[in-house]
């Protein structure tokens, strides 16, 4: 079963504007983690959030985690075409039921940027 | 770069052979996962190592199995290989054993395909 949902699946914005990708998990989580991922290329680590309300923002790219630590949210501010490829949450798997130390992921979010 | 390195970039094979893929952590982690990642799977966990011994295992079927050396590299080998095991194969790693502390750094991965 699916335990970390990603909305939406796909995304395509106009250069210069703003979206928003959520990632939702069934239980409240220890930590959350957002990669991005070019196709075919390897996971590029963005952020971690640990505490309910916590907020991080890397250039253009702002995270948070709600309060409850069920649900972080990606905002792109002024998207440019740099920031195309698949967004991907994940969360411990020790905060399922699983063994601690690996991470689990959504299916990912694929962002397209229209010049 | 995040100094994850896998080996080789991208391996042909046919049904039934058998291959190792192999991966280099960043300098100073000790621990070093295997991903695997489909379109219809997404990104699975196959199997952890911290410092040379088993950590977790996941969704890993009994023809693959994997090591972790004393230089900490690890190799993952896959045997009577079939179609359904075409995919991205991804290392990643961590300087601690569990993903609370530090997070996964991937490699670039190596596009597997059976024919």
């Amino acid at each position: 079963s699916q335990e970390l949902e990603q909305s939406p699946q796909s995304l395509i914005v106009q250069e210069g504007k703003n979206l928003t990708i959520n990632c939702t998990s069934s239980k409240t989580l220890y930590g959350l983690y957002w990669y991005k991922q070019k196709y075919g290329e390897g996971l590029i680590f963005l952020m971690m959030l640990q505490k309910g309300g916590e907020e991080k923002s890397h250039e253009k790219i702002t995270a948070k985690l709600d309060e409850k630590k069920q649900q972080s949210s990606l905002h792109i501010t002024a998207s440019q075409p740099s920031h195309a490829g698949i967004y991907l949450c994940g969360a411990d798997s020790g905060d399922y039921g699983g063994s601690q130390g690996n991470l689990i992921f959504g299916k990912g979010t694929k962002l397209s940027v229209k010049p | 770069d995040s100094g994850v390195t896998q080996t080789p970039k991208h391996l042909i094979t046919a049904t039934g052979q058998r291959v190792t893929l192999r991966c280099s952590p960043r300098s100073g982690d000790l621990s070093v996962y295997w991903y695997q990642q489909s379109l219809d799977q997404g990104l699975q966990f196959l199997i952890q190592y911290y410092n040379g011994e088993e950590r977790a295992k996941g969704n890993i079927l009994e023809r693959f199995s994997a090591q972790q050396f004393p230089d900490l590299h690890s190799e993952l080998n896959l045997s009577s290989l079939e179609l359904g095991d075409s995919a991205l194969y991804f290392c990643a790693s961590s300087v601690e054993g569990d993903s609370y502390n530090s997070p996964l750094h991937f490699g670039n991965g190596t596009r597997l395909t059976v024919t």
